[in-house]
């Protein structure tokens, strides 16, 4: 069975802190692919990164950081110098043979 | 590019009642997705389109849940009669040919609420 698990549900940070959203997921399938999507308050799910179960190389994107281990079946993404408009409900999803989403982390960046 | 279009964009109905929701894909997609979220969860696929056909319906309630994708293009999802338990947004994805690691492109989904 597939799972992703996102334990904070909720993370409020004040502009410019950096803010790790944690995300882990359970799968028997040897490859699979790991997404994060961004659900800003319009409501619909922009996509953000995804990675494959043999790539474990580390990716930045500006201020955007996403952190992929195997070993503890993790993909952690980390944002620096928030910014307001980073507020929004964050999803990280796992695809073997069924896309699975996690139950999401909400961001909230206050000025 | 014009994105995934979907309409209405709330509805408010009640218990019994019928309702249809209608999606618009991104030009050329063959892939469209229909998604349940539930206030506080992440989205849940009620079913995946391939052109006009069905992939994979395994978590559609079929007793009261019916989707069709006429010509491959427009897709339609309807639920008679509602329930309270159908309150939810209802999003609709599409990709260009299914694959795997494909990204989703997501439209703003449809606000149901079920008094």
């Amino acid at each position: 069975a597939q799972k992703v698990t996102q334990a904070q549900t909720e993370i409020s940070v004040v502009e410019k802190e950096d803010v790790t959203l944690d995300c882990v997921y359970e799968t028997r399938d040897t490859t699979y692919y790991l997404f994060w999507y961004k659900q800003p308050p319009s409501g619909e799910l922009v996509f953000l990164i995804r990675r494959n179960s043999f790539d474990e190389q580390n990716e930045i994107s500006g201020r955007y950081s996403w952190n992929f281990q195997k070993s503890t079946s993790s993909f952690n993404f980390t944002i620096t110098a928030s910014q307001v408009v980073d507020s929004a409900v964050y999803f990280c999803a796992l695809k073997g043979d069924k896309l699975i989403f996690g139950t999401g982390t909400r961001l909230q960046v206050f000025p | 590019e014009a994105g995934v279009a979907q309409s209405p964009r709330y509805k408010i109905i009640e218990k019994r009642q019928s309702v249809a929701f209608w999606c618009n894909p991104i030009s050329g997609h063959a892939t469209l997705y229909w998604y349940q979220q539930i206030l506080g969860q992440g989205p849940k696929l009620l079913i995946q389109f391939q052109n006009n056909g069905v992939v994979d319906d395994s978590q559609l309630p079929k007793d009261r849940f019916s989707a069709e994708r006429l010509k491959g293009v427009d897709s339609t999802l309807k639920i008679q009669p509602a329930k309270l338990e159908d309150s939810a947004v209802y999003l609709c994805a599409s990709s260009l040919d299914g694959r795997s690691n494909e990204k989703l492109f997501f439209g703003s989904g449809t606000q149901l609420s079920v008094l």
